[in-house]
């Protein structure tokens, strides 16, 4: 069975600290694929990062950052310097490609809360 | 390139009304997700379009939900006989690629009175 897990309900952190989002998920198949999506209060999601299963480098885009460990099933989220246009509802999910759909599992995704 | 769009942003029905939502996908995408968000919850899958072919419907699609995507362009959703259960936000989302992002429209939040 697909599921993830964010075990995180809601995060508050001060401006310009470092935070970290943790996302474990479980799949039987060897070729699927992981997201992270941002939701602010305005409702949309936003697309942050995809990567697949057969690419573990870690990537950093400016203050984000994610580090993908297929050893312990993460896809952890980090931060760096928070902001408080970061405030937001953070969703990992996940994709496979087994039935043709590459529907999405989402998690229940983690409310980070920046203060000034 | 405009986005996902989605009609209307808000219905408030009373309970037994029937209701139908619409959405553009991105021009060149040919799949199409319809997802249901609660309160609190991640989003939950409910249906899925390959051009104007229904490929998948979750369970939690009941006999009153139906789907269309005549000629692989906009897609609507209807609930017919409406319950206060179905009180939700509903997302649509497009890609052109199973293994590529799926992008989102800003969703239709639905109040059932």
């Amino acid at each position: 069975a697909q599921k993830v897990t964010q075990a995180q309900t809601e995060i508050s952190v001060v401006e310009k600290e470092d935070v970290t989002l943790d996302c474990v998920y479980e799949t039987r198949d060897t070729t699927y694929y992981l997201f992270w999506y941002k939701q602010p209060p305005s409702g949309e999601l936003v697309f942050l990062i995809r990567r697949n299963s057969f690419d573990e480098q870690n990537e950093i885009s400016g203050r984000y950052s994610w580090n993908f460990q297929k050893s312990t099933s993460s896809f952890n989220f980090t931060i760096t310097a928070s902001q408080v246009v970061d405030s937001a509802v953070y969703f990992c999910a996940l994709s496979e490609g087994t039935s043709g759909t590459y529907k999405y599992i989402f998690g229940t995704g983690t409310r980070l809360k920046v203060l000034a | 390139d405009t986005g996902v769009s989605q009609d209307p942003r808000h219905k408030i029905t009373k309970r037994g009304q029937n209701v139908t939502f619409r959405c553009d996908p991105i021009s060149e995408h040919n799949r199409l997700y319809w997802y249901r968000q609660t309160l609190g919850q991640g989003p939950e899958f409910l249906t899925y379009f390959q051009n104007e072919a229904q490929l998948e419907k979750s369970r939690l699609l009941s006999d009153r939900f139906s789907a269309e995507r005549p000629k692989g362009s906009f897609s609507t959703l209807e609930i017919q006989r409406t319950e206060q259960g179905d009180s939700a936000m509903y997302l649509c989302a497009s890609s052109n690629s199973g293994r590529g992002e799926q992008y989102f429209g800003p969703g239709t939040r639905l109040t059932v009175t």
